[in-house]
């Protein structure tokens, strides 16, 4: 009954690496979104995506980027993987608001990353 | 979007009613209003949402004012396993800016 999946649980990587985070969804949805949540922070956008190939800045962008080759998936790059870079990456989607009046954000599980 | 304000932290007994307040005094007459939880090491979940009426899931209840500036999640029997932190967030389904605005939350305690 999954319908968010992020491909990984737990990653370590080292500082300077290029880390790529992936997410799939299987519901359709035309939004996706990537968050960071980091303690006494919450939940902070990072970057989203409205359809394939189109992506907007969220809050804190710079760092990272997107790639959105086909609807169901959403890729979060780092392209060099910094130590304050360690955070709880969560992956989520929703419907385009036209299409549905009203709806809510599914999120995949996270990825726990640690840049040492 | 207008923004919520709720406690930081409450505590219940298990298998007794909770109801989790939040304050949304500047709310619009577009705006929903969600619930949204967050378990242990897990992504939020969607819990319920409403505009005006009163609405009832399999999860939980949400209670609306009647001048719509303030909510309850009522959990009607809070077992161990709704120990979150729960999220109150308004969102105009019209609004094209896609973001939802994640406030601290209200991380709810169960004590057996």
């Amino acid at each position: 009954d999954v319908k968010v999946t992020q491909s990984s649980r737990y990653l370590v990587k080292r500082t300077g690496e290029k880390v790529f985070l992936e997410c799939v969804q299987d519901m359709d949805h035309e939004n996706m979104f990537w968050y960071r949540q980091d303690p006494g922070l919450g939940l902070r956008l990072i970057y989203f995506s409205y359809d394939v190939k189109m992506k907007e800045k969220g809050d804190i962008p710079e760092g990272y980027s997107v790639s959105r080759e086909k609807k169901e998936r959403f890729s979060l790059i780092l392209e060099s993987a910094s130590t304050n870079q360690t955070s709880m990456y969560l992956c989520a989607s929703s419907p385009r608001t036209e299409r549905r009046s009203n709806y809510g954000y599914t999120f995949g599980s996270g990825t726990r990353l640690t840049v040492v | 979007d207008a923004k919520t304000t709720q406690p930081n932290s409450m505590e219940s007994n298990e298998e007794e009613p909770v109801h989790l307040p939040c304050n949304h005094s500047t709310i619009s007459g577009t705006d929903y209003i969600h619930w949204y939880r967050q378990l242990p090491s897990q992504g939020p979940e969607y819990v319920i949402h409403g505009l005006t009426s009163n609405v009832n899931n399999r999860m939980a209840s949400l209670a609306i004012a009647e001048d719509r500036k303030s909510s309850t999640l009522i959990l009607h029997r809070a077992t161990l396993r709704d120990a979150a932190v729960y999220y109150c967030i308004l969102r105009d389904p019209l609004d094209s800016n896609y973001q939802l605005i994640w406030g601290a939350g209200t991380k709810l305690i169960i004590k057996p």
